[in-house]
Parts: C-alpha cells; structure tokens; sequence
C-alpha cells in the first residue's frame, strides 16, 4: 500500500503549457517535500513546505501544501523542456524520522 | 564542497551472492539514510544509521544490513541476494545539528541475474 499516491503517473506535453501534479495522503505528515530526479542521478529537494495552506513559489513552480496537512500541488507555469523529469513528492512524521515517498510523476515537456 | 558519494556505479551480481554498496556523506553530516529505488517506483526507506547504530529501519528484511564507520561513512550490506533486489540504491546524508534535510548521492545501480 502506498502512503503517498501520486497523479498522473505520467504527464506529457507541449512546450508553453501549464500542469499540475497531485500528491495525495490519508496520513497527516509533519512536513512534505517535493524533489526532482533525472536518469543516473539522486533526487534533488525543490522545496519543503510544513504548514497546513503553505504555498511556495519556485521561479514557475508552485507548491502548495494542504489544510489537513495530507496532501500537496505542484503547478508548473509555461513548461520548458529542462523541466523534464521525475517528480517525487515526499513527507516525514517528524524531522528526523525516514522520508517516505510517492511514486513519482514522469513529466516529459515536448518542444 | 563533495557532495554525497557512493561506489560503485553500477554493479552486477547473481542470485544468492552478496553485495557491498559504500556511501560517503556530505562534508559536516553525521547521518546516513538509505534507500531503495525499484525501477518506476519511488525510493524506499531501509534504514538509517546515526553514531554508528541503526537509528530507523523500514520494511526490509534481515538480508539487508549496514554499517557507519567513525568517519560517517556508511556500508549496505545485502546476503542472498534475490532478483528482486535488482534496483538503485540511493545514499542519502544529513545533519542531526540542524534542518535533517537530506541530500542524495547519484545512486548505485545492482542488477541481479
């Protein structure tokens, strides 16, 4: 059973266009972070959010984390192909607890 | 400033050996977590080693086993190895003074034939 439940699996689209990627739980999490992950490489953390609302801007990224503190958005403005990629949000119980992870949305932006 | 190494890169075993995977933590982080990354799937937390002891463990079974040494340095050891240990094991280091944000290491890919 997966704790964080991620949609679309799968996300392909044009250049210029705007997206959303949804993180959903049934668990309430302490914090919630959002990475990014390319072939080869390890996840790179875009942004923490930890309060139920929050929402953080990153350039054209969006975050946005939920009033119960359960789930979270990510909304990219005017894709570009270099936003390609593996997003992966994630969510602690405490600050040093394990981060447990969705299953990732595969986002390809075509020129 | 070196990020978070691990060694090797890529590594190819068969069913039932064992394996060593080797983590170098960011410089001034003390912590070391790692992961399990299946194809398609996002990473999962098999354990996490703080002052040398295993802090946290996740859901892996006692095949897998680790290490940290004094210098922070971390091992993951798997025994009998299984075809479905066949993924990218992901290092991941932090600092118990302060935020725990935790930064990865590029991985190490097992495959198991």
């Amino acid at each position: 059973t997966q704790l964080l439940e991620q949609s679309p699996q799968f996300l392909s689209i044009q250049e210029g266009e705007n997206l959303t990627v949804y993180c959903n739980s049934s668990s309430v999490f302490s914090s919630l972070q959002w990475y990014r992950q390319e072939p080869g490489e390890g996840p790179v953390l875009l942004v923490t959010v930890v309060t139920g609302g929050e929402v953080k801007k990153l350039k054209r990224l969006t975050f946005q984390f939920g009033d119960a503190r359960k789930d979270s958005s990510l909304h990219i403005t005017a894709a570009q192909p270099g936003d390609t990629g593996l997003y992966l949000c994630a969510g602690t119980y405490s600050s040093a607890s394990k981060i447990i992870f969705g299953s990732g949305t595969r986002l390809s932006i075509r020129p | 400033d070196a990020g978070v190494t691990q060694s090797p890169t890529h590594l190819i075993k068969t069913r039932g050996q064992q394996v060593t995977l080797r983590c170098s933590p960011k410089s001034g982080h003390d912590t070391v977590s790692w992961y399990q990354q299946a194809l398609g799937q996002g990473p999962q937390f098999i354990f996490q080693y703080y002052e040398e002891e295993e802090r946290q463990r996740g859901n892996f079974p006692d095949r897998f086993s680790g290490h940290q040494f004094p210098n922070y340095s971390s091992e993951l050891n798997v025994n009998a190895l299984l075809l479905g240990d066949s993924a990218l094991y992901l290092c991941a280091s932090s600092s118990s003074r302060g935020g725990n944000e935790q930064f990865f290491g590029p991985g190490t890919r097992l495959t198991v034939l």
